[in-house]
């Protein structure tokens, strides 16, 4: 089955500065590939998704990109601010419908 | 998006009963799904919903401890029996919304088993 690995487990970060959250995927038919932002006691919540047509895309503050040659994938935070500071999990199907397989996540701090 | 709501949103049981989550969803949806995640750690897929028919699930889990049903599109319940301390988590349902088949979670349910 799939297998998602998710660097790195903590991050800070000066307010203002970019963040970068990286993740690889072991099958190759994946093809779905969308971000949760999760806040202490809250649901995970989808913030961007990528699929595999597309190698780039943008969200205001957001990016993901992909590299299916490579089977990793990445999401890029420009002038971060004290409210993205949550957990963040990448994730990865072969379909938007179908089952996740969730990275271990990243937790991101945005120091003042 | 979509609205999901989960029932009870916590609860604290006692060794050896059950307890039954309801997930229930307010727009179109395809799949639905069952996540444990603890404290701290990332989700785990218990389960696929499946409408009117067994749920599927995933290495680890069994119908005997986490049955599920889905008797119609927009809502799902999970059960799980005969409880351990070792059940106590954060249970969550997700629903892949009709048309964009994005997926969003409920709120959880935060189970303490003593």
């Amino acid at each position: 089955g799939e297998n998602v690995e998710q660097h790195p487990s903590t991050l800070s970060v000066q307010e203002g500065d970019s963040a970068v959250i990286k993740c690889t995927y072991s099958d190759s038919a994946s093809n779905y590939f969308p971000w949760y932002k999760q806040e202490l006691g809250k649901r995970p919540q989808l913030i961007i998704d990528i699929r595999s047509n597309v190698g780039e895309k943008k969200d205001q503050r957001i990016a993901v990109t992909l590299n299916k040659t490579a089977k990793h994938f990445s999401l890029h935070i420009t002038e971060t601010q004290p409210e993205d500071s949550a957990v963040y999990f990448c994730a990865a199907s072969g379909h938007p419908s179908e089952k996740l397989t969730f990275g271990t996540g990243t937790r991101l701090t945005i120091i003042p | 998006s979509a609205v999901i709501s989960q029932k009870p949103s916590r609860d604290i049981c006692q060794r050896g009963t059950s307890l039954t989550i309801q997930c229930q969803v307010d727009s179109q949806v395809t799949m639905m799904f069952w996540y444990r995640q603890q404290p701290g750690q990332s989700l785990t897929l218990i389960a696929t919903a499946n409408q009117g028919s067994e749920a599927t699930y995933e290495s680890g889990f069994v119908i005997d401890k986490f049955p599920i049903s889905r008797p119609n599109l927009t809502f799902s319940t999970l059960t799980v029996s005969n409880m351990s301390p070792e059940d106590s988590s954060i249970y969550l349902c997700s629903a892949a919304i009709a048309g964009t088949h994005e997926q969003y979670f409920g709120p959880g349910t935060r189970l303490t088993v003593t």
